[in-house]
Formats: structure tokens, C-alpha cells, sequence
């Protein structure tokens, strides 16, 4: 069975500052796929990321982008010219190449100061 | 709106009441989801549909829950005999599975249900 570990119950950062949020996972497959989530108070949760375990070049979306490292299990989020709007909740959360279910992290509460 | 959506959004109910939540999915989804999230946690995986087959049922849904997606687009969750313990959100989710897995599943704004 897969697991996934964010060990960052809470993280705050200035605006317009960079943060890193941490998760590492296990499992026994080669293949498979690897999520970021946002969940903003009362709202529902959207897709930030993904990063397909077969690719080497880490992904990057706009101001997110991402750190993998295969070998060890991990897989961070970094946050650039962090924004008021960024302030949520962020899930990690894997899923097997064949796609029948996420796995998901406890979440850190990212806060974001003005 | 073309996204997936929940109904109801709240529900409080005492304990031993049965409850029916609602799912519609994107409309052009195959594939739908069931996950609880209790506070400070991240979603927990119930079930999944493809079209109207459920395919897995994960160990945290007891007898007391039974799930449906009769025609492969709307699909209704039920909790029989709700216990304290089911207080939680109850998320849905859809997604458009095709030759690779479909890797982008869209939320729901979630059933909050809390059992007095």
C-alpha cells in the first residue's frame, strides 16, 4: 500500500517571499503519478501540479514548481512570489500509473502575511 | 456551471437517521469518486465508479454505506444509521479516464456532515 507524508502541519511565509512545502511517499511502484492540491478555506480543492514519475525534468507551473527526487521518495512543492491568494490548505497525493484512486498526505496550512 | 457539484452542501442529522448526499459530475466524466475528510486530514478514498460499475470499495466503507451511480452520471451516497463517527466531509470528485490513466481529478466543494 502507498503512503504519503507531508511533515509540516503549518508554514507561513511573507508575500511576495519563497516557501517550500515537504512530502515524501512510499512505494513499490516504478510507475506513477504524484499531486499537488490546494484546498482554500471553504472552497473546493483544485490542482496545482502533477509530476509523472517517468519523467525526469521536475514540473513547473507559473509561480509552482516542484522538486523530485525518485530515489528518495520525495517530493516538495516550491512557492515563488508567494500571494495573499496562495494562503490554503496543500495536500500531497499519489496515484498509481493506472489511475483508480488518489492517496493524499495530512496537509500543511500554508499562510501568507502581508 | 460545468463543474462537479454536491448537494447538500450541510447536513445535520441525529444519530441513527439514515442520509443520502448527491453527486453530479462533469458531464462528460467516466470516472467518480467518493472520499471523506475528517478535520485537519487529508481526503480518505471510499469508492469509484466507472460509468455506472462501481470497481473499488475501499475497507472504510462499512455495510452502513452503500453507494450508486445508476445511469453513469449522477450518483448518491447513503449512510444508514449514522453514527457520531461519520461526522466528516464527504467529497466527489470526477475524472475523464482514457487510454492512460487520467491524472486530473476535479472536486467538489464537499457534503459537510456532522452527527449530534
Amino acid at each position: 500500500a502507498q503512503t504519503v507524508t507531508q511533515s509540516q502541519p503549518e508554514m507561513s511565509v511573507q508575500e511576495a517571499e519563497t516557501v517550500t512545502l515537504s512530502c515524501t511517499y512510499d512505494t513499490s511502484e516504478n510507475n506513477y503519478y504524484l499531486f499537488w492540491y490546494k484546498q482554500p478555506p471553504s472552497r473546493q480543492m483544485i490542482l496545482v501540479i502533477r509530476q509523472e514519475a517517468y519523467k525526469q525534468q521536475n514540473a513547473t507551473e507559473n509561480r509552482f514548481s516542484v522538486n523530485f527526487q525518485k530515489a528518495a521518495k520525495s517530493f516538495s512543492l516550491k512557492i515563488s512570489d508567494s500571494q495573499l491568494g496562495d494562503t490554503a490548505m496543500y495536500f500531497c497525493a499519489f496515484m498509481t500509473e493506472y489511475g483508480n484512486k488518489l492517496v493524499f498526505g495530512a496537509g500543511t496550512i500554508l499562510r501568507v502575511k502581508s | 456551471d460545468t463543474g462537479v457539484s454536491q448537494d447538500p452542501r450541510h447536513k445535520i442529522t441525529k444519530r441513527g437517521q439514515n442520509v443520502t448526499f448527491r453527486c453530479d459530475p462533469i458531464s462528460e466524466h467516466n470516472r467518480l469518486y467518493w472520499y471523506r475528510q475528517t478535520l485537519g486530514q487529508g481526503p480518505e478514498f471510499l469508492t469509484y465508479f466507472q460509468n455506472e460499475a462501481q470497481l473499488e470499495k475501499s475497507r472504510l466503507l462499512s455495510d452502513r454505506f452503500s453507494a450508486e451511480r445508476p445511469k453513469g452520471s449522477f450518483s448518491t451516497l447513503e449512510i444508514q444509521r449514522t453514527e457520531q463517527g461519520d461526522s466528516a466531509m464527504y467529497l466527489c470528485a470526477s475524472s475523464q479516464i482514457g487510454d492512460r490513466a487520467s491524472t486530473e481529478a476535479f472536486f467538489g466543494q464537499g457534503t459537510r456532515l456532522t452527527v449530534v
